[in-house]
């Protein structure tokens, strides 16, 4: 019983394409978050979700766009890949806004555009 | 906003020998200062974490000081064993405020 899921594991597209990778936490937790983790392993906030409302957006390029149906899920859609996105992108969860409790990760997505 | 800088981005040690990382923030305000854990092709997990009203935190072989005046905080693990060879990242946040991370420091314990 995975607590925060994301699909898939490895996407490997061209440059160009629409792609989405998906979200799902079990954990009942409020607050939901994407990384970015380039290839020298910093962690980079994307977006944090609170009950479905974007609370933060750290000047990601509007080619991303998170969509979360309801609190338990967080889907990114990135439109016109570019070669520059290839990273591993990372959902977290916390009980609650803020950063005052732990973040759970998912496994992780690493996405590779050609 | 918060500023997090980590030292050193890379340590290698001997196993048996102990390890330090240190962080230190910008924001007086931050309250929370996890340590995640992240082993290659793995996710970050939270491997101790300690609040501002604490000074100092163990777990085992693992220990986290915090120095709230000089706004510094550091993970200390003793006795290395190869299975602790990861990238370990230190944050700190406050409130509602997203964590802010540092740059991850890669720890290579040699046989």
């Amino acid at each position: 019983d995975t607590a925060v899921s994301q699909t898939p594991k490895y996407l490997v597209t061209q440059m160009g394409n629409d792609k989405s990778i998906k979200c799902e936490q079990n954990l009942g937790h409020d607050t939901m978050y994407w990384y970015k983790q380039d290839s020298k392993k910093f962690l980079k906030i994307m977006f944090s979700y609170n009950n479905k409302e974007l609370i933060i957006n750290e000047t990601v390029p509007n080619r991303f766009s998170p969509k979360s149906p309801d609190k338990a899920h967080l889907n990114l859609h990135i439109n016109s890949l570019e070669l520059g996105d290839s990273a591993v992108y990372f959902c977290a969860s916390s009980p609650q806004a803020g950063g005052i409790t732990e973040a759970f990760f998912g496994q992780g997505t690493r996405l590779t555009v050609v | 906003g918060e500023n997090v800088e980590q030292h050193p981005s890379t340590l290698s040690v001997q196993e048996g020998d102990s390890a330090v990382i240190k962080c230190t923030y910008s924001d007086s305000a931050s309250n929370y200062f996890p340590w995640y854990k992240q082993e290659l092709g793995k996710r970050p997990q939270l491997i101790i974490d300690i609040r501002s009203n604490v000074g100092e935190k163990k777990d085992q072989r693992i220990a986290v000081t915090l120095n709230k005046t000089a706004k510094h905080f550091s993970l200390h693990i003793t006795e290395t064993q190869p299975e602790d060879s990861a990238v370990y990242f230190c944050a700190a946040s406050r409130g509602s405020y997203i964590p802010t991370f540092g740059r991850g420091t890669s720890l290579i314990v040699h046989p």
